[in-house]
């Protein structure tokens, strides 16, 4: 069946760093999700993408939508406290209803 | 607009009682599914239903039913729980999922149960 490998598994970053996470799939995806989740919550969707080499941002989020349509990339600028949680990918082939998550890379940011 | 509405937040069982997990959203949402959540395991999807009368199985989907009566509402029922069940639940719902774009899913806030 189809996997998605999501890494680093965990960052430990100090407040202002940069940070980077990735996701890799066995099979080419036609949509990717990146979400957040604070504890005790549910996941929270931060980007969509719809097109290979899409790069789209949401404040210091930048994700892209690798060219093979097998990965993707979830860049965080500048980071604060507020950014610690857990992000996951998703992603979903053409013409299935089902995502596929990644196994969540778990972020601390150190004051 | 309350968006996905999960019930309830918490719930303890003892081990062989049955329990119904409610799911509603208010977006005439096509798509619903439910997942569950373990440390380390990520998000692993139980059932799914992509209209009202229709519902398929996911990746994990022994010991669990569902069924899809109306668009609004896609409840989940534990018929015997057991303690490997013990898990945060989580229902989603998207728009038409073969759409190109805007398919993204929405989830509830879960429903951590615990099974003794």
């Amino acid at each position: 069946g189809q996997q998605l490998n999501q890494s680093p598994q965990s960052m430990f970053i100090q407040e202002g760093e940069d940070v980077s996470m990735n996701c890799t799939s066995s099979s080419i995806f036609n949509t990717w999700l990146w979400y957040k989740q604070e504890p005790g919550e549910g996941p929270v969707l931060l980007i969509a993408l719809y097109k290979a080499g899409e790069l789209t941002s949401n404040g210091r989020l930048t994700a892209q939508f690798g060219i093979t349509r097998k990965d993707s990339f979830l860049n965080i600028s500048a980071s604060i406290p507020s950014d610690v949680g857990i992000y996951f990918c998703a992603g979903r082939s053409s013409g299935t209803y089902k995502y596929i998550f990644g196994t969540g890379t778990r972020l601390k940011v150190l004051a | 607009n309350a968006g996905v509405t999960q019930t309830p937040k918490f719930q303890v069982l003892k081990t062989g009682q049955s329990m119904t997990l409610q799911c509603a959203q208010d977006m005439n949402h096509e798509y619903m599914s439910w997942y569950r959540q373990d440390p380390g395991m990520g998000l692993r999807l139980i059932h799914y239903s992509v209209g009202a009368g229709i519902t398929d199985q996911g990746e994990v989907p022994n010991g669990y039913n569902v069924s899809r009566s109306t668009t609004e509402d896609f409840p989940l029922r534990l018929l015997s729980a057991a303690p490997s069940q013990t898990s945060v639940y989580f229902c989603a719902s998207s728009l038409d999922s073969l759409r190109s774009t805007d398919t993204e899913a929405f989830f509830g806030q879960g429903t951590r149960l615990t099974v003794v």
